[in-house]
């Protein structure tokens, strides 16, 4: 299985802030990445997809990149609603596998 | 607007076989993969398996041996058996639909039924 490690793994911020996420995979994935976004109580919800390709619906904000191993997300300015948990995924190959998330909280 | 549905049982005894029901509204079953999500409470997400309207599958290895994905593409529905439970299996369950064309850009989600296996 392809393993991916998400940095960091918690974070704190506030609103306004510009914050970058990390993710990476333990080998080359090209661009087989997606990113969701998981609130308390939610079912996560798909912001990118194939490394920067922004989901319908999903704020402008919300920007990333990266391909082979290293990936990134950049949210440009924090709101209020951005504080959750992000997840980034291989969809290279099959068992699709999730990094352990990284938890953006209010500072 | 496509709206995913989990339905069954949110208490599951040891050994026993955990089954689940995906009811898809708002567009048809047909074209799209299917997918079964657990996340164990306060831990990450584990991908189970897919399935395609046409009933071809794919399953997580470290569970292929316990889980069927199984369709009903006149009931616009797809389900989930997980057998031999153990604690270790409880979790909240989620289906989604894959964008169409793949299997992992998992763009619509239930929202999610916790399954508590427990004696």
């Amino acid at each position: 299985d392809i393993q991916m490690t998400q940095s960091p793994s918690s974070l704190s911020a506030s609103a306004g802030d510009r914050v970058t996420i990390t993710c990476r995979a333990s080998q080359s994935i090209s661009s087989y990445l997606n990113w969701y976004q998981q609130k308390p109580g939610k079912a996560p919800k798909l912001l990118i997809f194939a490394a920067s390709s922004l989901q319908s619906g999903a704020p402008s904000r919300f920007s990333a990149s990266g391909s082979g191993t290293d990936f990134t997300l950049t949210l440009s300015s924090l709101q209020p609603e951005d504080f959750a948990t992000y997840y980034c995924q291989q969809s290279y190959s099959t068992p699709c596998t999730f990094g352990q998330g990284t938890k953006l909280e209010i500072k | 607007q496509v709206q995913l549905q989990e339905s069954g049982p949110g208490l599951v005894k040891p050994s026993e076989t955990l089954s689940l029901t995906c009811t898809v509204s708002g567009d048809s079953i047909s074209s799209y993969y299917w997918t079964w999500i657990r996340q164990p409470p306060g831990k990450g997400l584990e991908w189970i398996g897919y399935i395609y309207y046409t009933g071809s599958t794919n399953y997580n290895p470290s569970l292929k041996s316990r889980v069927t994905i199984s369709v009903d593409t006149s009931k616009n529905q797809f389900s989930l058996n997980l057998s031999s439970v153990t604690a270790a299996d409880t979790a909240v369950y989620y289906c989604a639909r894959g964008q169409r064309g793949s299997y992992t850009n998992l763009d619509y989600w239930g929202q999610g039924t916790l399954v508590t296996v427990s004696s």
